[in-house]
């Protein structure tokens, strides 16, 4: 059974470009979650989707951030116009449905580090 | 909101020895599950172990355990016959039972002394 599936592992933009990053959940997994991680810090949340719907994404940056997570295919987080402070590891994580929450945990991928030159 | 704190940015510990990660939380909830998550220099997150606050037994996984305490919402992560394999960065988060977001502390970063 594969885990959560992130890529690019590593992607390099320079500055006003787009970033696309790419999550696919672990099989059987409904619900999907990003999070950033600058330099030595934690990881912060940015957004909970579920299939074709966004539930959460109160940690999300107003402007030049989105997130979907479409009924076929992977969740994409996008950042337009990239700028130096978005350069981070981008994490993905997913959890199975409601009743079926194995004791509330996430299963992470082994995220996306987006640097911007 | 809830909150995570971290109060130890760093450890260190002799391998085979025993060390000590706080953690300490906020929330005004009842029910939730706490986690110690580890981060190796590949970056992987990977569940270390996990606690539902209606237990009041303490978990316990091989060599790490944690110390609940539900009234000083305290959540301490104990590693036994430490190894060089457990360095890492250790994040201790918090997950709300209705809520579906994980709230990560600012992590302590674990070195092993050979």
């Amino acid at each position: 059974n594969a885990g959560v599936m992130q890529n690019p592992r590593h992607l390099v933009r320079r500055r006003g470009q787009e970033a696309r990053l790419r999550c696919s959940p672990m099989k059987g997994h409904s619900h999907v979650y990003w999070y950033r991680q600058l330099p030595e810090e934690g990881l912060k949340f940015m957004v909970y989707l579920q299939k074709e719907n966004i539930i959460d994404e109160s940690g999300m940056p107003k402007e030049r951030f989105s997130a979907e997570f479409p009924k076929e295919g992977p969740s994409i987080l996008r950042i337009q116009q990239v700028v130096r402070g978005d350069s981070a590891a981008y994490f993905c994580a997913s959890s199975p449905t409601r009743g079926r929450v194995v004791a509330g945990e996430l299963f992470f991928g082994e995220g996306s580090r987006l640097t911007v030159l | 909101a809830q909150t995570v704190t971290q109060s130890q940015p760093e450890m260190s510990v002799q391998e085979a020895e025993t060390v000590t990660l706080s953690c300490t939380y906020d929330t005004s909830e009842s029910d939730y599950y706490l986690f110690w998550y580890k981060q190796p220099p590949s970056r992987q997150m990977i569940l270390v172990i996990r606690q539902e606050a209606y237990k009041q037994q303490n978990a316990t996984e091989n060599r790490f355990s944690v110390n609940f305490q539900k009234a000083a919402k305290s959540f301490s992560l104990k590693i036994s016959d430490s190894q060089l394999g457990d360095a890492a960065m250790y994040f201790c988060a918090y997950r709300g039972v209705g809520a579906q977001k994980l709230v990560f502390g600012q992590g302590t970063r674990l070195t092993i002394n050979p």
